[in-house]
């Protein structure tokens, strides 16, 4: 099992829907992150969060909207996606929030479907 | 900028058969280097790592990996395989910035 929750596990919405993505991390890591991963494909970084600010943002379209209420939560807020956007959203997260040099905890993912 | 190329996108292997899977990387600076492993359905879970110190690392299941600096490698090797690493193999290196992904290699396993 792995340290990193997120919830849901699945989840199907329309284009005009508004939801939200859950990560959840209780190991006192300073940096999470979001990641797009398509089937096959390796992880691509979304958003990165250090010591809950946001410190990257991969050009990642407005329609995602990601939050950082508190050192062991992380949100992604979804509106008026578009079906390319179907996939598995991995959380992440690391020990260091500054260097991102440690290895990364991942989450099991929540696996989007745009009707 | 750091990248990392894997060339072993698919590979299929009989059991108890040895297993190397190729991992090259360009960076310039203090490199950390990761290997993780992805079963079907399952989330991303690291195998092994190497920041530093003696350059052959073990990590879980069997695996292991050398670090040779002058060919700015990390193959991740397992001497018998089993139907079970059946799996999905991530090179990924990391320094100063954010861990850069390879493409990732396909392994399957026949019984």
């Amino acid at each position: 099992d792995t340290e990193v929750t997120q919830t849901p596990k699945h989840l199907v919405m329309g284009m005009t829907n508004k939801k939200s993505l859950k990560c959840e991390q209780h190991m006192g890591h300073r940096a999470m992150y979001w990641y797009k991963q398509k089937a096959k494909k390796p992880p691509e970084l979304m958003f990165v969060y250090s010591y809950e600010k946001l410190s990257i943002n991969e050009s990642v379209p407005s329609r995602f909207s990601p939050e950082c209420p508190n050192s062991s939560l992380l949100n992604l807020h979804l509106h008026a996606l578009q079906p390319e956007d179907s996939a598995l959203y991995l959380c992440a997260s690391s020990q260091d929030g500054g260097a991102h040099n440690q290895p990364q905890h991942f989450g099991d993912g929540t696996r989007l479907s745009i009707l | 900028a750091q990248s990392v190329s894997q060339h072993n996108h698919h590979v299929i292997l009989s059991e108890a058969a040895s297993l190397e899977l190729g991992c090259n990387y360009s960076y310039g600076g203090t490199v950390n280097l990761f290997w993780y492993v992805q079963y079907p359905g399952q989330h991303l879970q690291l195998l092994l790592k190497y920041f530093s110190g003696d350059p052959l690392v073990k990590g879980i299941k069997g695996f292991e990996a050398e670090f040779i600096k002058s060919k700015f490698s990390f193959n991740l090797r397992k001497p018998s395989v089993q139907w079970s690493d059946t799996a999905e193999y991530f090179c990924a290196v990391g320094g100063s910035y954010i861990p850069t992904f390879g493409r990732g290699t396909s392994l399957i396993v026949h019984p």
